[in-house]
C-alpha cells in the first residue's frame, strides 16, 4: 500500500466552482501535512500546511485534516483558470512523502 | 528574500558518467532535502542534510550521494549514470529539520542521460 494516496484525476471544474481534492495516508503517527501546486514544467510550490484536526483557510484555499480517518483534503473555492495545475499532497515523516498528484483543469 | 536556487538548470550526460548538482537554500534555512521526480515514480525522497550531516536517506542506491557545506549550500552527486537516472532533481530547503518543517522547492535540474 502506498504511503500517500490521492483521488485519481484528472479533475475538470467550471470557472467559479469548487474543486475538491482528497488524500489519505497510511502512517497513523504522521503529524504534518502539506499541499503543493505544480504547474507543468515547474517545481512544486507550497500552498498550504496543516497540523491539527479541522479546517485551515487561506484565501480561496481550505485544507481539512481528520487524523482519525487519516484523511486530508483541499478545497479550492471560486476556481480560476490560473488554478489549472497538478496538486500534490505530502506528509512529512522526517521526509516528504508525496501522493501521485491530481491534475485540475478549470474550464472557462 | 531570494528563493532556493539550483544549478545547472539542464544537463545532458552520457551513461557511465558522473554528475554534480548544486543547491543554495533560502537565506537562514539550514536544512536541504533532495528529491527525484519522474513521470513513472513521481516525487521520491533522496536525502536530507542539516548542519552538514545527513539526517535521512531514501531508498536509492549508493551511486547517489550528497553533502552540505557550512553555509548550508548542498551538492548532490550521481556516479555511473544510468538511463533511468533521467529525471528532474529538486532540492528543497527548510529552516529546521523535523516533521513540522515547511519545505520550499527550487526550480530543479533537468538531467537527461543518453
Amino acid at each position: 500500500q502506498k504511503e500517500v494516496e490521492q483521488n485519481s484525476g484528472p479533475l475538470s471544474v467550471p470557472e467559479g466552482a469548487i474543486a475538491s481534492l482528497n488524500c489519505t495516508y497510511s502512517d497513523r503517527v504522521s503529524q504534518s501535512f502539506f499541499w503543493y501546486r505544480q504547474y507543468s514544467g515547474k517545481s512544486p510550490e507550497l500552498i498550504m500546511s496543516i497540523y491539527s484536526n479541522g479546517d485551515k483557510e487561506d484565501g480561496r484555499f481550505t485544507a481539512q485534516l481528520n487524523k482519525a480517518s487519516q484523511y486530508v483534503s483541499l478545497l479550492i473555492r471560486d476556481s480560476q483558470p490560473s488554478d489549472s495545475a497538478t496538486y500534490l499532497c505530502a506528509v512529512n515523516d522526517y521526509k516528504l512523502s508525496f501522493g501521485a498528484g491530481t491534475t485540475v483543469t478549470v474550464r472557462a | 528574500k531570494a528563493g532556493v536556487t539550483q544549478t545547472p538548470r539542464y544537463l545532458i550526460k552520457t551513461r557511465g558518467q558522473q554528475v554534480t548538482l548544486s543547491c543554495s537554500p533560502i537565506s537562514g534555512h539550514r536544512s536541504v532535502s533532495w528529491y527525484q521526480q519522474t513521470p513513472g515514480q513521481g516525487l521520491q525522497f533522496l536525502f536530507e542534510y542539516f548542519s552538514e550531516t545527513q539526517r535521512n536517506k531514501g531508498n536509492f542506491p549508493g551511486r547517489f550521494s550528497g553533502r552540505q557545506f557550512s553555509n548550508s549550500r548542498s551538492e548532490m552527486n550521481v556516479s555511473t549514470l544510468e538511463l533511468g537516472d533521467s529525471a528532474l532533481y529538486l532540492c528543497a530547503s527548510s529552516q529546521e529539520s523535523g516533521t513540522l518543517s515547511e519545505q520550499y522547492f527550487g526550480p530543479g535540474t533537468r538531467l537527461t542521460v543518453t
